[in-house]
Formats: structure tokens, C-alpha cells, sequence
């Protein structure tokens, strides 16, 4: 089943922040985060295990919580480069096979 | 540069054609998938092959085929194509353990537009 992400999009000034959340109605082993700009493949940004572990990539960060099913985004000091749809993969039993979220659109202007 | 190749880029078929879009990897990885992307759905995955010579169904396989001769390769069939496969394609790889390393994500080709008229 499809994971849940909000908001569904976002609009942003350069330097403010934001956070993306992933909800998930089953257990999961792991959670992707991955960014796709218009036309273009999407990227991945990061990987959270099992075991509620909270990872950083220069600004931009990420948690799960694996007893609610949850992960968050979190984007700080927000660049226009940030600009994109996130989207979010699940994987519920450490067979590698993601579930995407819809997306969450966002928009960074100066 | 290493990474996932696909082709072709843009294809228009015409309803009841049939086609092949092909995907190469050279990360020597195991998996590797095939998804589409519509319009507010995000990612759906069509089929995927945990290794050479090995397929298995996504959620959305209906009208779809697929082969991994070779490890590289993965190819997506449309045996006949209807207007629903109007899609953007994506095709990705993986290593075997998931965050093993800390990188291991995702990598995606650039995408084939097909548009079935």
C-alpha cells in the first residue's frame, strides 16, 4: 500500500525551512528519500534503517520512527536549488522493493 | 560515466504496437526495477529481477513483460500498447543489502516518454 506523504506541496522563500512527512500503514524496514526535478530522474538523497536513526546530508536531514510507521524530511536555510517534488519509498521487508509515496511538491523562491 | 542507461528517450506508438525499451546498468548490481510515473501518482513498480535470469511482478504488471538475459540488461515489453501505457518509464538498480554501506539507494535511468495514440 502506498505511503502517505504531506503536504502535497509547499512554496518557500529562500532560507526558511520545511518538513516533509511520510506516513506508512504497514511495518517498515527502511525508508528512501529521493529528489526529482522537473524532467529529470529522481535522486536519492538518503536511506533510514529500521532502528529510529536520524541521518543528515549537508542540510537536509531525515528521521523514522519506526513504531508510528513515520519518517520526516527536514530541509533547512532552504536553497533554490531545494526546488523539486520528495518523495518518499518504503520497503517493509528488507526484500529492497520500494513503495513511493505520491510526492511533495516544492517550490523555493528568492 | 557509470550509472543506468536507457532507451529510447521519447517513443509514440500507436494502439496495438508493440515495443521494447531497454536498460542497461554497468554497477554490476543485482536488482533492478521497472516503474512508471503518472501525474500525481508517483512511482509505481511494474516488475523487477532480484538477479540474472530471475523476474517477479511489481504492483502494476498487467500488459507488461520483462527479461534479464544478462546481468546488465532489463528489458520492458509492451506487447500491445494501449492508451493507458501513456507513461514516463523508469528503470533503477540496487546492490543486494540495503544500507549496508550507508549509500546504497536507488539508480535511476533517465526515463523513456511514451506516448500511445
Amino acid at each position: 500500500q502506498q505511503p502517505v506523504q504531506s503536504p502535497q506541496a509547499v512554496i518557500l522563500r529562500e532560507g526558511e525551512d520545511a518538513v516533509i512527512n511520510c506516513s506508512s500503514s504497514k511495518a517498515l524496514y527502511s525508508v528512501h528519500w529521493y529528489r526529482q526535478k522537473h524532467g529529470e530522474a529522481p535522486v536519492f538523497l538518503m536511506i533510514l534503517l529500521k532502528g529510529g536513526e536520524q541521518k543528515g546530508h549537508e542540510k537536509i536531514s531525515a528521521s523514522f520512527n519506526e513504531k508510528k510507521q513515520q519518517s520526516s524530511l527536514y530541509l533547512t536555510a532552504s536553497q533554490l536549488s531545494y526546488s523539486g517534488t520528495y518523495f518518499c519509498g518504503t520497503d517493509g521487508n528488507a526484500g529492497n522493493m520500494l513503495t513511493f509515496g505520491g510526492g511533495t511538491r516544492l517550490m523555493v523562491k528568492p | 560515466n557509470a550509472g543506468v542507461t536507457q532507451t529510447p528517450k521519447f517513443r509514440v506508438l500507436k494502439t496495438g504496437q508493440s515495443m521494447t525499451l531497454l536498460c542497461a546498468q554497468d554497477m554490476n548490481h543485482e536488482y533492478m526495477y521497472w516503474y512508471r510515473q503518472d501525474p500525481g501518482m508517483g512511482l509505481r513498480l511494474i516488475h523487477y529481477s532480484v538477479g540474472e535470469g530471475t523476474t517477479a511482478k511489481g504492483e502494476v504488471p498487467d500488459g507488461y513483460n520483462v527479461s534479464r538475459l544478462k546481468k546488465q540488461n532489463f528489458l520492458l515489453g509492451l506487447e500491445s500498447a494501449a492508451p493507458s501505457q501513456t507513461s514516463v518509464y523508469f528503470c533503477a538498480s540496487s546492490t543486494l543489502v540495503p544500507g549496508q554501506s550507508g549509500l546504497d539507494g536507488y539508480t535511476f535511468g533517465s526515463g523513456t516518454r511514451l506516448t500511445v495514440v
